[in-house]
């Protein structure tokens, strides 16, 4: 009963290189998310995938790139990373689409990033 | 857009207390209300949601949750807690094309 398996789950980077955080669902879900979790900020999405081959931008992309590789699938793209981009990353699926109401998000047990 | 607040960042308890974890939302569309679980070191899980009738919910490990629109909250509650309830609890909302979370409550149980 994998779920959502993100990986790594710990990263340590100097400020300006680049990495890319994998995420992969085996429930057959059509959309994916990645969020970021900051403390007394909660949850902010950052992009979503609502279907295989579509993307689109949540409430902080910016420093972002994401590819959604297949159904299974979606990256997070650093490509310069900062020390503000310091924070916990979950990736989450959904069967429905971003609204998720039936069945709520399943999420990844999350990446922890320090950018340094 | 909506959003959720969540009225508390902490909440300590005795074990075997009640308590509650207050949320309040805005929206201009209606509404549907969400609670999850994070454990030490791991992603949310959902605790209950609020869809549509009654307006007590029930959900996983003796938890419930009131919808209440006059008030627009949605507050959190467990008659009696336990060492293993310590945790972060997120409130969120959905208005189908968007789901948003609170900041979040750490509720910790003493003994």
């Amino acid at each position: 009963n994998a779920g959502v398996t993100q990986t790594p789950k710990f990263q340590v980077l100097k400020t300006g290189q680049s990495m890319t955080l994998q995420c992969a669902q085996d429930m057959n879900h059509n959309s994916m998310y990645w969020y970021r979790q900051d403390p007394g900020m909660g949850l902010r999405l950052i992009y979503y995938s609502a279907s295989e081959g579509t993307t689109d931008k949540g409430e902080v992309p910016n420093g972002y790139n994401v590819s959604r590789l297949n159904k299974r699938e979606f990256s997070l793209r650093l490509e310069s990373a900062a020390p503000s981009q310091t924070s916990v990353y979950f990736c989450a699926s959904s069967e429905e689409g971003p609204g998720a109401l039936l069945y709520g998000y399943t999420f990844g047990s999350g990446t922890r990033l320090t950018v340094v | 857009a909506q959003s959720v607040t969540q009225l508390d960042s902490q909440v300590p308890v005795f074990e075997e207390a009640p308590v509650e974890l207050r949320c309040n939302y805005s929206s201009s569309v209606s509404v549907y209300l969400f609670w999850y679980v994070q454990y030490p070191n791991q992603g949310l899980q959902l605790l209950l949601k609020y869809l549509s009738g009654s307006t007590l919910v029930k959900g996983i490990n003796g938890f419930e949750a009131e919808f209440n629109k006059s008030q627009t909250s949605f507050h959190l509650r467990k008659p009696s807690v336990h060492i293993s309830d310590t945790a972060e609890y997120f409130c969120a909302v959905s208005d189908l094309n968007d789901m948003r979370f609170g900041a979040g409550t750490r509720l910790t149980v003493k003994p």
